[in-house]
């Protein structure tokens, strides 16, 4: 069985550029989560989707947004780039997220740095 | 504010030795798991505690919930060189009717062959 799988796995931009990362579950599961890492702030969670509709919304400015489409697949955008948003981006697969024993399964992440 | 702290930030210790890591809250979760991210991976789940007082063991790591559900701690006993890497807890609340984990800054463990 496939894990999930991220593109890219690295990235350079340029501040005032947009980026668009790319993120495909687990087989069969619905709910996908997107989280940033840094050293300073740890992993943060961004949104969460569920069946093409985004559930849960983190702390984050309105330049972070994201999609699901119907084969789960999942996409998170970043616009008008900043040097703080240099971070790993994860995201993480699970079947559902309805119990507070669900396991997320993450990708190894894209390692997004803006210069 | 980070919602659940971990300490120690940074470990580093000689193969064989015993370590505690602890994850502390002022919320009650519905639950609290650990993960371990090796560098370029993504996290792992290790093990997910539910019911405050609860204790798990996996091998050489034993995991326990607070009884108020607000903390946890990891034990590692003989610590061996592949325990390397950053361990994080999580903690989960239940907004909107999914569990949506909350995430501690992590302990970096080093364990010298």
């Amino acid at each position: 069985k496939a894990g999930v799988t991220q593109t890219p796995r690295y990235l350079i931009k340029t501040r005032g550029q947009q980026v668009t990362l790319s993120c495909s579950p687990i087989s069969g599961h619905r709910s996908v989560s997107w989280y940033q890492q840094t050293p300073g702030q740890g992993l943060q969670f961004l949104f969460e989707y569920f069946s093409e509709t985004q559930r849960n919304k983190g702390n984050f400015p309105g330049r972070f947004s994201g999609r699901q489409f119907s084969n789960s697949r999942s996409e998170m955008n970043v616009s008008t780039l900043e040097l703080g948003d240099s971070a790993l981006y994860l995201c993480a697969s699970s079947p559902n997220s309805g119990r507070p024993d669900t396991e997320a399964f993450f990708g190894q992440g894209t390692r997004l740095t803006v210069v | 504010t980070q919602l659940l702290e971990q300490s120690p930030q940074f470990l580093s210790i000689q193969e064989g030795e015993n370590l505690t890591v602890y994850c502390n809250s002022s919320s009650v979760f519905s639950s609290l798991q650990w993960y371990r991210q090796e560098p370029g991976e993504g996290p792992v789940l290790l093990v997910t505690v539910v019911t405050g007082g609860e204790v798990k063991k996996l091998k050489r790591l034993t995991f326990q919930f607070g009884d108020a559900r607000k903390d946890s701690s990891l034990h590692i006993t003989a610590a061996q060189p592949g325990d390397t890497g950053l361990y994080l807890c999580a903690g989960a609340k239940n907004p909107g009717g999914s569990y949506i984990p909350t995430f501690g800054r992590g302990t970096s463990l080093i364990v010298h062959p």
